[in-house]
């Protein structure tokens, strides 16, 4: 079974637009933590916010929040007004496991494209 | 400049060959990590380290060997074992916080191409 699944292979926002990217994920461990990152066409991966599982509220980092919400087990990466070079493919990932034994596991991708 | 290097950029590799692919961190992060991204996928974890002269798989190691010899390097060695190896291939590191290793801090990338 998928640990991070994201629904929206593509979309399309009109610039200075809000976008908000969907990120579900499964784990049983009650210590965990979620990522998103955003990767260009050059490939580099770039992290962007951050959220661990106590934290009591949602993580922001200038226009990138992350909704958290943690009943229904969603991290949605919430981009507020969208410019051209958001353009790129982003990755929901989660930190699960004991401390000193972390792996991080990647979700598909959403790929999103800033309309002019 | 702290970060992350990964040479080559591109590289092509005849069928049967070994090729080993470079990654280089100045961040003085204990934790390195080799991800395999195939066209329209996510990252999928090969092998990472957490100390000197350890490393455990990931879960995609067959065909795949690293070492880690020194706390800033840490190569990856594809094998003619590994069945289908064109892929673009990331680095990245992390450190330690509050008991946890958070973000992982990644590299430019090789991408390998097998003729």
């Amino acid at each position: 079974a998928q640990k991070i699944t994201q629904t929206q292979p593509g979309m399309f926002v009109q610039e200075k637009e809000a976008v908000t990217l969907d990120c579900t994920y499964d784990t049983s461990d009650p210590s965990y933590g979620l990522f998103w990152y955003k990767q260009p066409s050059s490939g580099e991966m770039i992290f962007l916010i951050y959220q661990g599982s106590y934290d009591q509220q949602n993580a922001t980092e200038g226009r990138y929040s992350l909704n958290f919400q943690k009943a229904r087990k969603s991290a949605n990466l919430v981009i507020s007004a969208s410019q051209l070079g958001d353009s790129a493919m982003y990755f929901c990932a989660m930190r699960e496991g004991p401390g000193g034994n972390d792996k991080i596991i990647f979700g598909k991708g959403t790929r999103l494209h800033i309309l002019p | 400049d702290g970060g992350i290097t990964q040479s080559p950029k591109y590289l092509f590799r005849k069928e049967g060959q070994n090729v080993t692919l470079s990654c280089e961190q100045n961040l003085n992060h204990d934790a390195m990590y080799w991800y395999r991204q195939d066209p329209g996928q996510g990252l999928r974890l090969i092998y990472y380290s957490q100390i000197v002269n350890d490393f455990q798989k990931g879960d995609i190691a067959e065909g795949y060997s690293v070492s880690r010899e020194k706390k800033e390097s840490f190569p990856l060695t594809v094998t003619s074992a590994q069945k289908n190896p064109t892929a673009f291939y990331l680095c990245a590191s992390s450190t330690l916080a509050g008991g946890h290793y958070n973000e992982q801090f990644f590299g430019p990338g090789t991408r390998l191409t097998v003729l």
